[in-house]
């Protein structure tokens, strides 16, 4: 069974401070997605990736294919990054994504 | 251009009401697929449709749930009889592909709250 979980659940920090936050899979995946939510807002997606590592800003998104792993790093967070970030993953001729339940952020100035 | 948007953005509805939720997908969007979100959880598949053919309907959880996508753009998730459990934030996403390895986008979704 495809499931995927986050750790973790909640995290607080400071201004400033680097964020990670781990997403596990347990079956062979075709993409991982990293996705941002806001209060009350709608889900945009931040990454999609396959293998390696990928980086928008000061956002960086790595893939452990062989650990079926994930990280999703926030460099000098700011009060504006906080938001829910969600993992989901594809399967391979499976459309869908199967989501992990998300990590809530606050960043505090 | 214009992103996936859904309406209403809020429906309350007395227990045993019916309810019918739009998404209109990205024009072109080839692919199209229904999510649900209970409060402080992460969304779940509910239905994919490629075109007007509804591929994967897995994830309905009862026969009271039902999608349509009739001419391959707009879709409606209709839900007959709801009850409080059906609760929830309906996540609409369109993809421009049919692959696996396709970027969804997001609506903003429709919040239903049964009373």
């Amino acid at each position: 069974k495809n499931e995927v979980e986050q750790s973790p659940q909640n995290l607080t920090a400071q201004e400033g401070e680097f964020i990670t936050i781990n997403c596990s899979y347990s079956v062979g995946i075709s993409a991982l997605h990293w996705l941002q939510q806001h209060p009350g807002g709608g889900i945009v997606s931040l990454f999609m990736l396959s293998s390696g590592k990928k980086k928008h800003g000061r956002l960086i998104a790595t893939i452990n294919i062989q650990e079926k792993h994930s990280s999703l790093h926030i460099t000098a967070s700011h009060p504006r990054d906080s938001a829910v970030y969600i993992c989901a993953d594809s399967i391979q001729g499976a459309q869908k994504l199967v989501f992990g339940q998300g990590t809530r952020l606050t960043i505090n100035p | 251009g214009a992103g996936v948007s859904q309406s209403p953005r809020y429906k309350v509805a007395k227990r045993g009401q019916d309810v019918a939720l739009r998404c209109d997908p990205i024009s072109g969007h080839v692919s199209l697929f229904w999510y649900q979100q209970a409060l402080g959880q992460g969304p779940e598949f509910l239905t994919y449709f490629q075109n007007e053919a509804q591929l994967d309907k897995s994830g309905l959880p009862s026969d009271r749930f039902f999608a349509e996508r009739p001419e391959g753009s707009v879709s409606t998730l209709k839900i007959q009889r709801t009850q409080q459990e059906d609760s929830a934030v309906y996540l609409c996403a369109s993809s421009r592909g049919t692959d696996s390895y396709n970027e969804q986008f997001f609506g903003p979704g429709t919040r239903l709250t049964v009373l």
